[in-house]
């Protein structure tokens, strides 16, 4: 059974960098076929898709987050990184890490993390 | 369009069939997957492709496409059906992924 932990401050300040760890375990990160993306929810509001990597390296991000984002992988930890950069009190929310399967016409998000509250202070 | 549009609320009486509709330009390329999120716990995939059902989702839950909308049925509604329910596809360019803004589902 796979499962992903995010890990990371819970609280960061205005205009800093926000830093999010996702261990997965039970599994290879390097899985062919297996996407990672991160997600994020502010309080009280919807899903909000943050971009994806393949475990090659290959990224896809939201494009307005495009400017301040990176997703990476880290093989040899089976994990996968988030980096959101100078962040406001809109970045406020529970981000969340997922695998994505799919192909060309279809994808989704079958194991999530339960996810992790960053709040982003003045 | 970029986006995915769903109503922001439905409710159904316990036992009935509702269908929560996700409507985008992309869906006509693209299938839609569903997601339901109880208060304070992460999203839960419960359809994909074209009407596929992970492991443990009741087969109370089906999902259909037709044109730009996507529909996910739930027959016989139960209370624990009770939920937000969000869609996730493409837009339209096919090259961004989006949620659409979600449907909390009322069981009366």
């Amino acid at each position: 059974q796979l499962q992903l932990q995010e890990s990371g401050p819970g609280l960061v300040k205005s205009s800093e960098t926000l830093s999010l760890t996702c261990i997965v375990s039970g599994g290879s990160i390097s899985s062919s076929g297996s996407y990672w993306g991160w997600i994020r929810q502010p309080p009280g509001r919807g899903l909000e898709w943050i971009g994806s990597i393949y475990y090659s390296g290959s990224t896809y991000y939201t494009p307005s987050l495009d400017s301040r984002v990176t997703i990476s992988v880290d093989t040899s930890k089976n994990q996968v990184s988030l980096m959101l950069t100078s962040v406001t009190a809109a970045d406020t929310a529970v981000y969340y890490c997922a695998r994505a399967l799919g192909s060309s016409s279809y994808y989704y998000f079958d194991y999530w993390g339960q996810g992790t509250l960053v709040t982003v202070s003045s | 369009s970029s986006e995915l549009t769903q109503d922001p609320a439905v409710s159904v009486a316990l036992g009935q069939t509702v269908s929560i509709t996700c409507q985008g330009d992309g869906l006509r390329s693209y299938y839609a997957s569903w997601y339901q999120q109880k208060p304070g716990q992460a999203p839960v995939l419960v359809i994909y492709y074209k009407n596929n059902r992970p492991s443990g989702i009741p087969d109370r839950f089906s999902g259909s496409s037709s044109g730009n909308t996507a529909s996910l049925t739930i027959t016989g509604a139960q209370a624990e059906d009770e939920a937000d329910y969000y869609c996730y596809s493409r837009d339209r360019s096919g090259k961004n992924f989006l949620f659409g803004g979600g449907t909390k589902l009322t069981v009366l």
